[in-house]
């Protein structure tokens, strides 16, 4: 049973493009969350989707950032312009039903901005 | 926001048993309290979670105090490969998991 898979594990982009990144979630999971985690610090909650369904976008960026769930595929987390605060390690976990549940992560993205 | 306290350090001789404390004063009646570690830069691993009563799993215990206010993560015997980051988290009915900075546990040969 394969775990929760991310791509690409390192990413280097340019201030000013896109960045997008990418988690299948465990097989039957149909519960993801985005985190991020900024040098030295702990993780942020970012975002929690459901598919096709935005459950809650609190600790999303209001710009720039946005996330996606789609029925077919796996879920996107997708940065427009860059910039170098964004970088960062971005996980994304997965869980069978809702809140209240453990979440099974990924083994993370690595965004770097240059 | 994080609901938790821990220490932000401490070591364990290997072989020894690793008490890692968290406080959660504010914890609602209906909240879990979940405990995860992160392996250097590894995503974070699910080592256990509980309610009310203490619980205990291949990896780990957890002791919740009667009301509810801390618990404490027991590794019954640490290895050198348990020196990680570990997280105490309250999860809040209908939102998300917060992680805070955790207790960063270094276990010593």
């Amino acid at each position: 049973n394969a775990g929760v898979m991310q791509n690409p594990r390192h990413l280097v982009r340019r201030r000013g493009q896109e960045a997008r990144l990418r988690c299948s979630p465990m097989k039957g999971h149909s519960h993801v969350y985005w985190y991020r985690q900024l040098p030295e610090e702990g993780l942020k909650f970012m975002v929690y989707l459901q598919k096709e369904n935005i459950i809650d976008e609190s600790g999303m960026p209001k710009e720039r950032f946005s996330a996606e769930f789609p029925k077919e595929g796996p879920s996107i987390l997708r940065i427009q312009q860059v910039v170098r605060g964004d970088s960062a390690a971005y996980f994304c976990a997965s869980s069978p039903l809702g809140l209240d549940y453990e979440q099974y992560f990924g083994p993370g993205t690595r965004l770097t901005v240059t | 926001d994080v609901k938790t306290t821990q220490p932000p350090s401490m070591d364990c001789a290997e072989g020894r048993a690793a008490n890692l404390p968290c406080n959660h004063s504010t914890i609602s009646g209906n909240e879990y309290v979940y405990w995860y570690r992160q392996i250097h830069s590894q995503g974070p691993q699910y080592i256990i979670h509980g309610l009310k009563n203490n619980e205990t799993n291949e990896m780990a215990s957890l002791i919740i105090t009667e009301d509810r206010k801390s618990s404490t993560l027991i590794l019954p015997h640490a290895t050198l490969r348990d020196t990680a980051v570990y997280y105490c988290i309250v999860s809040p009915t209908g939102n998300q998991f917060y992680f805070g900075t955790g207790t960063s546990l270094t276990v010593i040969p």
